[in-house]
């Protein structure tokens, strides 16, 4: 089985300072691991993705994600935040290749000025 | 890139009325597609699995007589909300899977509003 934890639900930070929102993962078989981002009443935009190579994972708009596998942690990151990184990230896994995606609760990144 | 289109992208419709929604994948072929809801401010929960030509595998407490699922072709699957209620107001999000390049994309979203 497979889960997601993502660690707080509101993010706020400052335009240009680090962004770092937390996802834990449990699988039972090697998981791949993906960060969406969703914009209000849109759809799901890939950022990243892990799937058992690099275990550090650059994606779009200056976003990067690390797997550690002894911490069972993906979190994201991205060094300078922009306003129009405001909206709300998911985390997912999939376990034994892409099949079936459980997502965290996600987190609402708010960018102040 | 791999493109996953949803149609209608919003629909409101009055309770008790049924309500189809499209998932196509537009330039691969999907074996497998999946569907998703996703309430207000809340995650995206996996309702289910859609293979082509076969019977969908619905998770537990979704029920299969009242979310209908078609595959019935590589590129197309359908939803469609019988009897529809207001608690069945939600955002339906579908995935197709691209078999040969093993990757998973996603559909835009649709709105439902029943009334």
């Amino acid at each position: 089985a497979q889960s997601v934890t993502q660690l707080g639900s509101h993010v706020s930070v400052s335009e240009g300072a680090l962004v770092l929102l937390r996802c834990n993962y449990s699988s039972s078989v090697p998981p791949y691991l993906f960060w969406y981002v969703q914009y209000p009443n849109q759809g799901l935009q890939l950022l990243l993705k892990y799937t058992s190579a690099a275990t550090l994972v650059k994606g779009i708009n200056g976003f990067e994600a690390e797997f550690k596998k002894s911490e069972t942690s993906f979190h994201l990151t991205k060094p300078s935040a922009h306003m129009s990184d405001a909206a709300e990230y998911f985390c997912a896994v999939s376990g034994g290749g892409f099949n079936k995606f459980y997502f965290g609760s996600g987190t609402k990144l708010n960018v102040k000025p | 890139g791999a493109v996953v289109s949803q149609h209608p992208s919003w629909v409101i419709c009055k309770s008790g009325t049924s309500v189809k929604i499209e998932c196509r994948s537009l330039d691969f072929q999907a074996t497998t597609m999946f569907w998703y809801r996703q309430f207000p401010k809340q995650s995206l929960m996996l309702m289910a699995t859609s293979n082509e030509g076969s019977k969908a595998t619905y998770e537990q407490g979704v029920e299969k007589d009242k979310f209908l699922i078609n595959h019935a072709s590589l590129t197309l699957s359908t939803l469609t909300v019988t009897s529809a209620h207001p608690e069945d107001s939600s955002f339906y999000i579908c995935s197709a899977r691209d078999g040969r390049a093993y990757e998973q994309y996603f559909g835009p979203g649709t709105r439902l509003t029943v009334t």
